[in-house]
């Protein structure tokens, strides 16, 4: 069965601090993605990678940074919370070529405070 | 304007009517067509993924893509509680370099009431 797997399900933080999120697949795929949801704003793609150490810029890519070292991992990171970073955090993957069918995580509750 | 219109709702229905849910996109380079399913504190599953246009059917699923219009909906027929769900429709965009980035509608909060 195919899983997705996400660190936390529920982060509170304080404004400043570094936040990481961390992203697990074991499905072997190339492509992995962030995206942050919203209500009214649906599903915003933040950052992808469809490769170890490639990373692409999405939608709303600002005060936000990735790392993918290793291809099953996928990693957030928020430099510097803010509270308009509240939000719903979904990291997915899919097999290059197949970016239609995303694989979800159960999502990552980030409160900043 | 937004690349993949989806009127939120939310949307109540009686248990066993037929659901329409409805989308529309502005980029007609978009190629591929999926709905995705999420249930409350869940990440979205995938339900229906369609390239042409016409309708795809699957069980009480009917995917519809009409690309003259840029149109597309999904039907779902004897509705059941269990489809109380957000149904939120996507596009996908192969850039240049083969990397393929989804487009999301803002997604249908649906309510069967039994």
């Amino acid at each position: 069965d195919v899983k997705v797997t996400q660190s936390s399900r529920y982060l509170v933080k304080r404004t400043g601090e570094k936040v990481f999120l961390e992203c697990v697949q074991d499905m072997d795929h190339e492509n992995m993605f962030w995206y942050r949801q919203d209500p009214g704003l649906g599903l915003r793609l933040i950052y992808f990678s469809y490769d170890v150490k490639m990373k692409e810029k999405g939608d709303i890519p600002e005060g936000y940074s990735v790392s993918r070292e290793k291809k099953e991992r996928f990693s957030l990171i928020l430099e510097s919370a803010s509270t308009n970073q509240t939000s719903m955090y979904l990291c997915a993957s899919s097999y290059r070529g197949q970016g239609g069918e995303q694989y979800f995580g159960p999502g990552t509750r980030l409160t900043v405070t | 304007q937004k690349e993949v219109e989806q009127d939120p709702g939310p949307l109540s229905v009686p248990e066993g009517a037929i659901v329409s849910l409805n989308c529309t996109y502005s980029n007609s380079a978009f190629q591929y067509f999926m709905w995705y399913r999420q249930y409350s504190r869940k990440g979205p599953e995938l339900l229906m993924y369609t390239y042409s246009s016409g309708n795809k059917e699957d069980g009480r699923f009917t995917a519809q893509v009409d690309k003259s219009s840029k149109y597309i909906s999904l039907f779902i027929r004897d509705s059941q509680p269990s489809d109380s769900a957000t149904y939120l429709c996507a596009t996908i965009l192969i850039s240049n370099f083969g990397n393929e980035k989804l487009t999301f509608g803002t997604g249908t909060r649906l309510t069967i009431i039994p």
